[in-house]
């Protein structure tokens, strides 16, 4: 079955800065990248996605990369601000199924 | 914009007490799931349903478990004897299907069994 990896578990970044998170899953199937942000006592969020038929997609001062040939897929938040501050999760779709990484907690240094 | 609600947003339950989690997804969504996710660890998937039945779950998901559909709105899950363990957040999400994959998910039920 389908598992995902995802680092770093912790990530601090200095105001304005850019934040990456990394994503690696195992099964070829997937074709369904979402990220999402989980901001403490609420439900994850959907950010951003990305589809295997798509390399990048970008939406303002978030970007999500694809590489199938590696089966990984990034996130990148550029000009990080104080609410970028959550825990980030990535998550790979079988079957319409999601497939959850570990989470990354992003933290912004003001 | 529309969105999942959940009700309870807490609950605590003794051990061996039986508790029901209520979602109402989003009204012209298809596909319906139940996420849980303990304290500080991922979020785990339990169990999708579609068209009246379960489609697919996971191996937590075992016969102390069920889901439910009562009505054109509301989608339940049921713990039928909590055990400590099963303290946790539990999340529902919905997909519209018909090619459409985001997952929309509520704002989960904290549930605490002591």
């Amino acid at each position: 079955g389908e598992n995902v990896e995802q680092h770093p578990s912790t990530l601090s970044v200095q105001e304005g800065d850019s934040a990456v998170i990394k994503c690696t899953y195992s099964d070829s199937a997937s074709n369904y990248f979402p990220w999402y942000k989980q901001e403490l006592g609420k439900g994850p969020q959907l950010i951003i996605d990305i589809r295997s038929n798509v390399g990048e997609k970008k939406d303002q001062r978030i970007a999500v990369t694809l590489n199938k040939t590696a089966k990984h897929f990034s996130l990148h938040i550029t000009e990080t601000q104080p609410e970028d501050s959550a825990v980030y999760f990535c998550a790979a779709d079988s079957n319409y199924q999601l497939i959850w990484g570990a989470g990354t907690k992003l933290i912004i240094k003001p | 914009e529309p969105e999942v609600t959940q009700t309870p947003s807490h609950q605590v339950t003794q051990m061996g007490q039986e508790v029901i989690l209520r979602c109402v997804p989003i009204s012209n969504h298809l596909y319906f799931y139940w996420y849980r996710q303990i304290l500080g660890q991922k979020v785990e998937f339990l169990v999708s349903f579609y068209n009246n039945e379960i489609s697919e779950k996971s191996e937590i998901f075992d016969d102390q478990f069920s889901v439910e559909r009562p009505d054109g709105s509301n989608f339940t899950l049921k713990i039928r004897s909590t055990k400590l363990e099963d303290s946790a957040m539990y999340f529902c999400a919905s997909i519209e299907g018909g090619g459409k994959e985001t997952q929309y998910f509520g704002p989960g039920t904290r549930l605490l069994v002591l």
